[in-house]
């Protein structure tokens, strides 16, 4: 069974700092991209950031580009995002999620966590 | 960017009824559109991708259709289960943008 599970969520000052963690099971972690999405308190999805399987081809939204850092580490399963500079409008639930083509990107996602709280507030 | 537009924002309908989504691309995406369920306090989950392909488990009264820059989602017999805010996602461009999402209740 497919397993997604974020972690590092939690309540952060403006200008800080945060990284977040997803941990992966149930699938070949290294044959899959992955990407974050974020979703503010009573708004829509919003497309954070995304990773090839090798690391090779990385891309962020405009709005975290120079800010947040997405990585993975396929030995450990796992897919990270660090995240600087954060500014109130980065308070969100972020998912992890798989895209659903191997080992490219079809920019599908079809397997998602269930999300980890950011709330960036003084 | 490529804009999304939902509508409606939300609507309200009977066990049964036929349930109509339309989304709308700000440019042409050919069918480089996917549909997401999204339950209260859950992730989103997969339902309709490239516009009209049904993910592998998804119940056959979900549907899609459309190409270019209208597309329409389709629940043919509204069930209690399927209450739930659904997205729409456009593929055909980075940044990937979704609409603002559609919230379907029971009435």
């Amino acid at each position: 069974e497919v397993q997604l599970v974020e972690s590092g969520g939690g309540l952060v000052k403006p200008g800080g700092s945060l990284r977040l963690s997803c941990a992966a099971s149930g699938f070949t972690f290294s044959s899959y991209s992955m990407n974050w999405v974020r979703q503010a308190p009573g708004k829509g999805l919003e497309w954070v950031s995304s990773i090839s399987n090798s690391s090779s081809y990385i891309y962020y939204a405009d709005s975290v580009k120079g800010r947040f850092t997405i990585s993975r580490d396929n030995a450990k399963n796992s897919l990270y995002l660090q995240m600087n500079s954060l500014r109130a409008e980065d308070t969100a639930v972020y998912y992890c999620a798989r895209d659903r083509l191997s080992p490219w990107s079809s920019w599908t996602f079809d397997y998602w966590g269930q999300g980890t709280l950011v709330t960036v507030s003084s | 960017d490529i804009q999304m537009t939902q509508s409606p924002s939300s609507l309200s309908a009977s066990v049964g009824d036929r349930v109509t989504i339309t989304c709308q691309a700000s440019q042409d995406i050919s069918n480089y559109l996917n549909w997401y369920q999204q339950k209260p306090g859950k992730a989103p989950k997969l339902l309709i991708y490239d516009a009209s392909n049904l993910e592998t488990g998804v119940p056959s009264r979900f549907s899609g259709s459309g190409s270019g820059t209208d597309f329409t989602f389709t629940i043919s017999s509204l069930q209690p289960e399927d209450v739930a805010t659904y997205h729409c996602q456009q593929l055909d461009n980075l940044p990937l943008t979704f609409g603002g999402g559609t919230k379907v209740e029971i009435k």
